[in-house]
């Protein structure tokens, strides 16, 4: 496609479910990366892959967040057992090399409020 | 945690004039990079300047680098009112993944 996607563009979950949030990158990226920005502040690190590889997940905050991209391209972001504090944009990026720095392009984010 | 700090936090100009924003980072970078984020869209790479590089521009972009302070500085010339965003330095982690470690924003207003 022309750039990163993202769906849901909004979500809104009762305390307690699950949420599953869908990125799909530009099409033969290597790299995806996902982030979480709370209200008014910046963007901060969740996870890394390289192909379908999760080869940093250090940012991930709990074990309830889970992260996948078995084939390489999709990547899906699970929060099982949402809570109030989970509420930001999640925002998707990829980028084409892995070797060396290349400029990360974002997807509009899905805006999750856990109520 | 966020590594990079960014001021002014607000930032309210006319269209015309010139507005500066900065950035202080904490750890050693391989490259600084600026973007800007519209009230509901994501976030547009503006510019990367990497650590050898103490200037460069960009449009009406100028953007510095001084790595012995450990701070960048943006510069947009001639502003417009679609220049109204919030701007974010970003920097590298090193290591393998390239991850980028964002500053806490600056809003920037430009009046008509």
């Amino acid at each position: 496609g022309a750039g990163v996607s993202q769906s849901p563009r909004y979500k809104v979950a009762k305390r307690g479910q699950d949420v599953a949030l869908r990125c799909d990158p530009i099409s033969g990226h290597v790299s995806l990366f996902w982030y979480q920005q709370a209200l008014g502040q910046g963007p901060e690190f969740l996870t890394y892959f390289q192909n379908e590889a999760q080869l940093d997940k250090s940012g991930l905050p709990s074990d309830r967040f889970f992260a996948e991209r078995p084939e390489g391209s999709v990547s899906t972001l699970k929060i099982q057992r949402t809570q109030q504090e989970d509420s930001a944009v999640y925002l998707c990026a990829s980028s084409s090399d892995s070797l060396s720095y290349n400029e990360q392009f974002f997807g509009p984010g899905t805006r999750l409020t856990v109520l | 945690s966020q590594q990079g700090e960014e001021d002014p936090q607000a930032l309210s100009i006319q269209e015309g004039e010139n507005a500066t924003m900065n950035c202080s980072y904490k750890t050693s970078i391989n490259n600084l990079q600026w973007y800007r984020q519209n009230s509901g869209r994501g976030l547009v790479h503006l510019i990367l300047i990497r650590s050898n590089e103490r200037e460069k521009h960009s449009g009406r972009l100028r953007v510095t680098l001084d790595t012995s302070k450990k701070s960048s500085s943006l510069l947009i010339t001639a502003s417009r009112a679609a220049d109204t965003a919030s701007y974010f330095c970003a920097t590298d982690a090193g290591g393998a993944t390239n991850k980028l470690i964002f500053g806490t924003g600056t809003l920037l207003a430009v009046q008509p």
